[in-house]
């Protein structure tokens, strides 16, 4: 299994561009979840899903977009990247969306907003 | 929600017990306690989680306290690779939905 896999993993955008972060996990499993970490800070939750076709907000969901069409991939979408939207991201992903499930994240993909 | 409270760094002998604690006072009764770590800006990596029992797996050990108000990590004998950030995390999502809340976590430094 290659776990969490995320693409790409450095990027660098002008202010009110946009793009799309893949994600992707080869375990079959429901629950998917977006983070941002930002400089000295711990990680915080954007937007996550507990199986395909099924999405909600996370703590800082605002400016961002997330689909689940399948059960593999949860892309999360930047509209219009801000430079507030400098960051790093993890994906993060777990068996089911129950509780005590442990996590398994990639390594992330690295943001610079212009 | 229940939150947590972490010393911001520690240090560590090589080879020697590392004891990381974190205090989270206002745990409910059905919360779990998890610890995860971040080596070097890499994804977080899960170590163990517990609810009310003390819990062992091959990284490390969870010591909970009877009243569940604070917890210990041990990592038996600490080695170069376990410097990274220790992040102690309490269950507070209310959807049920497996969505973790991190602070901002313990920077280990194991020393040689």
């Amino acid at each position: 299994n290659a776990g969490v896999t995320q693409t790409p993993k450095f990027q660098v955008l002008k202010t009110g561009q946009s793009m799309t972060l893949q994600c992707a996990q080869d375990m079959n499993h429901e629950y998917m979840s977006w983070y941002r970490q930002d400089p000295g800070m711990g990680l915080r939750l954007i937007h996550y899903s507990v199986g395909a076709g099924i999405t909600d907000q996370g703590e800082v969901p605002n400016g961002y977009n997330v689909s689940r069409s399948t059960t593999e991939d949860f892309p999360l979408r930047l509209l219009s990247a801000a430079p507030s939207q400098t960051s790093v991201y993890f994906c993060a992903s777990s068996y089911s969306a129950v509780r005590e499930e442990t996590q398994y994240f990639g390594p992330g993909t690295r943001l610079l907003v212009l | 929600d229940a939150k947590t409270t972490q010393p911001t760094s520690m240090d560590c002998a090589e080879g020697r017990a590392a004891n990381l604690p974190c205090n989270h006072s206002t745990i409910s009764g059905n919360e779990y306690v998890y610890w995860y770590r971040q080596i070097h800006s890499q994804g977080p990596q899960y170590i163990i989680h517990g609810l009310k029992n003390n819990e062992t797996n091959e990284m490390a050990s969870l010591i909970i306290t009877e009243d569940r108000k604070s917890s210990t990590l041990i990592l038996p004998h600490a080695t170069l690779r376990d410097t990274a950030v220790y992040y102690c995390i309490v269950r507070v999502d209310q959807t049920g939905a497996n969505n973790l809340f991190f602070g901002t976590g313990t920077r280990l430094t194991v020393i040689p």
